[in-house]
């Protein structure tokens, strides 16, 4: 069974410091999405890209995050510089979605990978 | 926005009964709800879903229902299992302006099995 891939699973860092997570999505999946889970909590959206084009990063703290997917497939969110409040588990989702074609009654379902656990030290 | 609260917390069972997850939201265009299922340190896997053109869906021991009136949705487990244990996290999906609609997530509850 296909699985969404991230890497690396455990990062430790230094505050001021630039941290990158990568993540790779289900074949064939035309959505993927960045979430931040702080423990207790449910996850909670950072950025939501449809092929290589970001549809929402409203929650995205863009002083210091960034992400892109250039070729639309695979991802990347890099942090800098990271700060202590940025500890939490960073979740890469995908679904097969893609506007024009899922009238939105199928094909939305979120699969997510194993997650990064950051701590900012 | 779309909020999504979840009760209870923390719940705790014996094995072989049932459990309910609550799960209440406060935009009615919300169309579609997943249920998600956390263990420790590991990622959330999705259970069972349900769309607002459905009232209940069930799957196995889990049932979903939901009630677009009142805007809320539970999970039911029946039969629980000690392996059930692990964190449930229930979320709303609004669709806007053409767009896939994001995920709101509540905050979870953790259900206990006690053999």
């Amino acid at each position: 069974e296909a699985e969404v891939a991230q890497s690396p699973r455990y990062k430790i860092t230094e505050k001021s410091q630039a941290v990158a997570f990568w993540c790779d999505p289900i074949s064939g999946h035309a959505t993927l999405y960045w979430y931040r889970q702080i423990l207790g909590q449910g996850p909670e959206l950072l950025v939501q890209f449809q092929d290589e084009s970001v549809v929402d990063d409203s929650q995205l703290p863009k002083d210091r995050f960034s992400a892109e997917r250039l070729k639309g497939v695979d991802s990347t969110l890099k942090i800098q510089p990271a700060e202590l409040g940025d500890s939490a588990m960073y979740l890469c989702a995908s679904s097969l979605w893609k506007q024009g074609i899922n009238p939105g009654l199928a094909g939305d379902e979120q699969y997510f990978g194993p997650g990064t656990r950051l701590t900012v030290t | 926005g779309e909020n999504v609260e979840q009760h209870p917390s923390t719940l705790s069972v014996q094995e072989g009964d049932s459990a309910v997850i609550k799960c209440t939201y406060s935009d009615s265009a919300s169309n579609y709800f997943p249920w998600y299922k956390q263990e420790l340190g590991k990622r959330p896997q999705l259970i069972i879903d349900i769309r607002s053109n459905v009232g209940e869906k069930k799957d196995q021991r889990i049932a979903v229902t939901l009630n677009k009136t009142a805007k809320h949705f539970s999970l039911h487990i029946t039969e629980t299992q000690p392996e059930d244990s692990a964190v449930y996290f229930c979320a709303a999906s609004i669709p806007y302006g053409g767009s896939q609609g994001n995920l709101i997530f509540g905050k979870g509850t953790k259900l206990s099995v006690k053999p």
